[in-house]
């Protein structure tokens, strides 16, 4: 079965650090691409981070641009988000995503989602 | 980035209505839209993706269309487990883009 489960959530003081991870298990991990959508309270979806399945391009929204790094490890099938300087707006369950392609660019269409884990950035 | 601009927010319907929803993309996204269905405290499930095709497992009661830069989702019977939010995403250009949301409610 094809799963995606999210860990490391929690609630972290504003300026903090935090860092999320992504265990992948039943598909071959290293042929995708990966990324972190998040969704507010209440909110809607907004993509965040994304990462080639080679590793080697990385993008990010403006929003988190230069404060949030993507990362993955394929020797354990795990991918992560170390999330610096958080500030109130980062508030939301972050969602780690499968994208489409196989072997070769994101195309940014998520055929496969976690469960999420929730990040409170509150004083 | 695209704007995605879904209508309506919210609908009212009940079990065997037809429902359209509808996204206006700010500019053109060729046939690079997903829809997805959300449920309370779930995550997101892709339903639909390239505009028309339904992921694995989806019942054929959904179905999508295109024309021009407006994309719509259609449920051509509701069932119970139809009452969600479903959410456009449009990844022709980057940065990809979600709607707002359509809650649909009985």
């Amino acid at each position: 079965q094809e799963q995606l489960v999210e860990s490391g959530g929690g609630v972290v003081q504003p300026g903090r650090s935090l860092r999320l991870s992504c265990a992948a298990s039943g598909f071959t991990f290293i042929i995708h691409g990966f990324h972190w959508v998040r969704q507010a309270p209440g909110k809607g979806l907004e993509w965040v981070a994304g990462i080639s399945y080679a590793g080697n391009d990385k993008k990010y929204a403006d929003s988190v641009q230069g404060r949030f790094t993507v990362s993955r490890d394929n020797s354990r099938n795990m991918l992560d988000l170390q999330m610096n300087s958080l500030t109130i707006e980062d508030t939301a369950v972050y969602y780690c995503a499968r994208d489409w392609m196989l072997k070769g660019p994101n195309i940014y269409y998520f055929d496969l989602w976690g469960r999420g884990s929730p990040v409170i950035v509150s004083s | 980035d695209v704007q995605m601009t879904q209508s309506p927010s919210s609908l009212s319907a009940s079990v065997g209505d037809r429902v359209t929803i509808t996204c206006r993309a700010s500019q053109g996204s060729g046939n690079w839209i997903a829809w997805y269905q959300q449920k309370p405290d779930k995550a997101p499930k892709p339903l639909i993706y390239g505009v028309a095709t339904l992921e694995s497992g989806v019942t054929s009661r959904f179905s999508g269309t295109a024309s021009g830069t407006d994309f719509t989702l259609t449920i051509s019977s509701l069932q119970p487990e139809d009452f969600a939010t479903y959410y456009c995403q449009q990844y022709h250009n980057y940065p990809p883009t979600f709607g707002q949301g359509t809650r649909l409610e009985i």
